[in-house]
């Protein structure tokens, strides 16, 4: 049975840094490409980032370039999300999925930036 | 890439039919020609869960009361009786270009 347990949220204040994890099993991680999508509450789904089965590359929404790094070990199938400089306006949920099936997603886990 | 999703709201009554349109800015037909729009179903307080890939294929277990069509860079979700359990926020979401986009929403409700 697939599973991917999203862990590492929690309140932080803004300008502070996050780093969520993403925890696979069930299937081969290391030959699906990864994603992470959040919801802000109230709002609709937005895609974050992705990165390639290697981890050779990735691809950011443009208001998370610069700050945000997804990150993988195969190794341990898991996906990282590093999170820096936050701002109140990434407070969300984070679901990891896998790209670009989005058959399974994670349980969510909560990111709240506000001092 | 623009993805436009309407209506916003569509309310229902159970058995009818419900229709949802995506639009895109740009085609989303791949190289490798084929074409990357999904839809998903989200119901309150869960997380999204996978419908429809690639414009009109049902992921495992989805029942085929749901359908989708479309082509280049117009797409349609069809319900074809409404039940219960189809009332939450449908989610469309462009795969073809980073970065990937949503669709707004749309809520099926109840009448």
């Amino acid at each position: 049975e697939v599973q991917l347990v999203e862990s590492g949220g929690g309140l932080v204040q803004p300008g502070r840094s996050l780093k969520l994890s993403c925890a696979a099993s069930g299937f081969t991680f290391s030959n699906y490409y990864m994603a992470w999508v959040r919801q802000a509450p109230t709002k609709g789904l937005e895609w974050v980032a992705s990165i390639t089965n290697s981890g050779g590359s990735t691809y950011y929404r443009d208001s998370v370039k610069g700050r945000f790094t997804i990150s993988r070990d195969n190794a341990k199938s898991t996906l990282y999300l590093q999170m820096d400089s936050l701002r109140s306006e990434d407070t969300a949920t984070y679901y990891c999925t896998r790209d670009p099936t989005f058959d399974y997603w994670g349980q969510g886990v909560m990111v709240t930036v506000s001092s | 890439v623009l993805v436009t999703q309407t209506p916003s709201s569509l309310p229902v009554s159970l058995g009818d039919q419900a229709s949802i349109s995506c639009k895109s800015s740009k085609s989303l037909v791949h190289n490798n020609g084929i074409t990357y729009l999904a839809w998903f179903l989200q119901k309150p307080g869960q997380l999204p869960q996978s419908l429809i890939h690639t414009v009109s294929n049902r992921f495992s277990g989805v029942p085929d009361r749901f359908s989708g069509s479309g082509s280049v860079s117009d797409f349609t979700l069809k319900i074809s009786r409404v039940e219960p359990e189809d009332l939450g926020v449908y989610y469309c979401l462009q795969y073809v270009h980073y970065p990937y986009t949503f669709g707004a929403g749309t809520k099926l409700e109840l009448k």
